[in-house]
Order: C-alpha cells, then structure tokens, then sequence
C-alpha cells in the first residue's frame, strides 16, 4: 500500500470548513483513498473513500487532485464533535476484505 | 444495528499475568480483525479472520499473542505473560464489505 503524509495538526473554528489535506505521490492506479477519524477514546470511523473522481456524502467530500498525488478531505460545516485524529489510507480494493494501515492522521481540533 | 461489542474496557495488570480480550462482532460480518494501538500512534493490524480461518497474522507476536474465533463469531485474543511494551489499546473491528470497517471501542489495557 502507499505511503500517505498528513500534517500532524490543524485547528478549525466551529461553523467553517475544514480541509483536510494527503499527499499520496506513489499511488497506484488501483490504489483508493480512504478516510477514516478516530475520536478520542473511540474506535475508528469510516468517512468515505475514492478513486479518482470527486465524492460526496453526508459527512464529507474528497477532492483527488487530477494526477491523484494528493487529496483533500473537506468537512463543509465543522462542529466540535469532529475533532478527531482524521486518518488518510491508500490502499488497493481487492474485492475482500482486508487490513487498513494506518499512518499517525491529523489531529483535528475545532473551537468556538 | 448494535455495533461491535468489546470486554473489558479498561483492564491493569502486572508483567508476566496473562490477559484475554473479548470481541462480539456486528451480526453477519465474516471478517473480524484485531489492532493494537499505541498511545500516539495509529492502530496497527495483529491479526484478520475470515469467518472462523486466519487470512493474516504477520503481525502478531506468536510467542506471547493468540487468538481464536470458534464459530466464526466472536472472538477472544490473549497475552501470555504480558509484558510492559503490551500498554495499548485494542481494538476489535469486522466488516462485510472492502471499503467499511466497523470498529468496536476498545480495550485499554496497562501493563505495570
């Protein structure tokens, strides 16, 4: 799987997007980006995850960069309870389940 | 749905006892995996089953670490004897699809 590199920490002010950024510059064409956040004394949670096009759910957009070397994770309307460790996986989707491996994210803190 | 569920939460012993962990999946998911998180670090994989077989344990120390999951159910991993470097949390997560891991709260374990 590809190396990811985040920043180890950013603030953001309740009711502002924060933007999260990855650089992945030796992804694979078959490798897909995920997100995952961990907040504190919880288990991991799913975000959302792409290729090579935009996504967008109810938690969050992904932009991937068109060479795909790096991402942004975007939370248009942050609030307190998004700070979190946010963590940026690039991985191969293989069809079965497998192992994610976690690199040390980005501490996101949010205030008033 | 209820979530993965993990026992104990929080549990102190001294080097050299030994340690079990509980683990009761999401219902249906067939892949269980066990992480051990280091205080600062991101969750790093022990050990992956797929119902009840072992898909991936390169990373579990054998000598002191096991793990079953009888029934592909639940699952229980063990250290024995525990050492200092064991202080973690760990975490417990099974999934049904590639990209959606469901992770359990954990279990702080501090070995003194």
């Amino acid at each position: 799987d590809a190396k990811t590199t985040q920043p180890p920490s950013m603030d953001c002010a309740e009711g502002r997007a924060a933007n999260l950024p990855c650089n992945h510059s030796t992804i694979s064409g078959n490798e897909y980006v995920y997100w995952y956040r961990q907040i504190h004394s919880q288990g991991p949670q799913y975000i959302i995850h792409g290729l090579k096009n935009n996504e967008t759910n109810e938690m969050a957009s992904l932009i991937i960069t068109e060479d795909r070397k790096s991402s942004t994770l975007i939370l248009p309307h942050a609030t307190l309870r998004d700070t979190a460790v946010y963590y940026c996986i690039v991985r191969v989707r293989t069809g079965t389940a497998s192992k994610l491996t976690f690199g040390t994210g980005t501490r996101l803190q949010v205030t008033l | 749905e209820a979530g993965v569920a993990q026992s104990p939460r929080y549990k102190i012993i001294e080097k050299r006892q030994s340690v079990a962990f509980w683990c009761n999946p999401i219902s249906g998911h067939a892949t269980l995996y066990w992480y051990q998180q280091i205080l600062g670090q991101g969750p790093k994989l022990l050990i992956q089953f797929q119902n009840n077989g072992v898909v991936d344990d390169s990373q579990l120390p054998k000598d002191r670490f096991s793990a079953e999951r009888l029934k592909g159910v639940d699952s229980t991993l063990k250290i024995q004897p525990a050492k200092l470097e064991d202080s973690a949390v760990y975490l417990c997560a099974s999934s049904v699809v590639v990209e959606t891991q469901y992770f359990g709260p954990g279990t702080r374990l501090l070995v003194l």
